[in-house]
């Protein structure tokens, strides 16, 4: 398995600002994530975090608001820019270990609650 | 396009009932369907997976069966305790988007009453 943590926890933000989203993985993973779980719903794929390279965003989700880097196998972050009170989520990062043991199996962070005034 | 529905809670049980959680998908292909749980709290945790129709999938107590002919893998426990209240999301990996694009139901919140 793998041991994820992200920062902050949790955050309370005032509409226009940004706020940067880290995860930190215990070991080196070729795919990570981020999602979003907004209040009641359930998780939507954000985008997949690239090592070296651009991420791949889903449909309805832009780099403008949502940049990512992922500087290397164990790190990522994710900014949710000029936000608004429609993005207080949670943002989970997940990594795919790419194991046959662990096929196809997401690893989750504890998430970052997000509120925005 | 690919899509998991599941059952909509809360469910409140008392300790040591049956639980059925129903999850049905649409899904072109062959998918993987996952079981993950989110203690009040914590991140979301596997709890089980199944990866080819008639597979059953079993942790802590947990089973569901991959069944491609109704397109089901419901979650069910014999005998669950209070430490089980948490929420419960199905899932299926969609081999149709991004690679490793995991579909998630709404989630089930359980409570268990002693």
């Amino acid at each position: 398995s793998a041991v994820i943590s992200q920062k902050p926890s949790r955050d309370i933000c005032q509409r226009g600002t940004s706020l940067t989203i880290q995860c930190q993985v215990d070991s080196q993973v070729t795919m990570m994530f981020w999602y979003r779980q907004q209040p009641g719903q359930s998780l939507t794929l954000i985008a997949t975090a690239n090592q070296g390279s651009e991420a791949t965003y889903e449909s309805g989700f832009v780099i403008d608001k949502f940049p990512i880097s992922r500087p290397n196998l164990t790190f990522s972050t994710l900014t949710v820019s000029n936000m608004s009170p429609e993005d207080s989520s949670i943002y989970l990062c997940s990594v795919e270990l790419g194991t046959s043991r662990h096929y196809n199996e997401q690893f989750f962070g504890p998430g970052t609650r997000l509120t925005v005034l | 396009g690919n899509s998991v529905t599941q059952m909509e809670g809360p469910v409140t049980l008392s300790e040591e009932a049956f639980l059925t959680i129903n999850c049905t998908y649409t899904a072109t292909g062959y998918p993987s369907l996952f079981w993950y749980v989110q203690y009040p709290g914590e991140g979301l945790q596997l709890l089980l997976k199944a990866t080819k129709a008639d597979d059953k999938g079993s942790n802590k107590g947990f089973e569901a069966t991959y069944r491609k002919e109704t397109t089901s893998f419901h979650l069910e426990k014999g005998s669950v305790q209070v430490s089980d209240s948490a929420v419960y999301f199905c899932a299926l990996s969609s081999y149709g988007g991004s690679q490793g694009n995991l579909i998630f139901g709404k989630g089930t919140k359980l409570s268990v009453k002693p």
